[in-house]
């Protein structure tokens, strides 16, 4: 039932790129991305609320395929400040108004 | 500042110790959240609210509780705590009446039941 992201984890050298999957066995109608650094809050990236949609902030973007249940996070030339753990979540979508985290992806900038 | 507000930020208790983690947020947000992060389980929903007086159970409310008797205000009550509480919390709100926003997040609570 919780969204599973792919890759785990990555490393990546700084200026490289990476992505990001999130995917649901479910239907779903919303996606945010988030980050969050080791012992701080997630900070929310974006949302996307429809299928197909595409958004961008700064050099960070994402897609929503609503038909594949699915969303991916794109991160192009990489930055070390972009180092932590990313995280989508969407609503459950099953009557009520829960919320759920997928499984998380570990990313590394080295420099 | 828009700000959620978390406390405390650590706490250490006994099993059974009745304790109250604050979450206040001053941005007339409708939609509040509780979730706990664990190693390995990521970050899990305990409780939500749509609104003052409206709360509902996410997907490990067990051994909790909460209210919302102001809109601002979302408190997270562990009656009994027990060692398997002992996790990162984290208090969350949102615009509108659900999560279909912008989401803020408090700085986190990190709590120990010996």
């Amino acid at each position: 039932q919780q969204p599973v992201q792919s890759p785990q984890a990555v490393i990546l050298r700084e200026g490289e790129d990476a992505v990001i999957n999130c995917s649901s066995s479910k239907a779903l109608y919303s996606v945010h991305w988030y980050r969050q650094k080791h012992g701080e809050a997630p900070v929310f990236l974006m949302i996307l609320l429809k299928g197909g949609e595409q958004k961008g902030h700064d050099k960070i973007s994402a897609s929503f395929n609503e038909k594949k249940q699915q969303s991916s996070l794109y991160l192009t030339a990489s930055q070390l400040s972009y180092s932590g753990t990313y995280f989508c979540g969407t609503e459950m979508n099953s009557g009520t108004y829960k919320y759920i985290f997928g499984t998380g992806t570990r990313l590394k900038v080295l420099a | 500042e828009a700000q959620v507000t978390q406390n405390p930020r650590y706490l250490i208790t006994v099993t059974g110790k009745k304790l109250t983690v604050t979450c206040s947020q001053n941005m007339n947000h409708e939609y509040m959240s509780w979730y706990r992060q664990d190693p390995g389980l990521g970050l899990r929903q305990i409780y939500y609210s749509m609104n003052v007086e409206v709360t509902d159970k996410g997907d490990v409310p067990e051994g909790y509780k909460v209210s919302r008797k102001e809109k601002r205000n979302f408190p997270l009550i562990l009656e009994s705590p027990s060692p398997n509480q002992t996790s990162l919390y984290f208090c969350a709100s949102s615009p509108g009446g659900r999560m279909n926003t912008e989401a803020f997040f408090g700085q986190g609570t990190r709590l120990t039941v010996v």
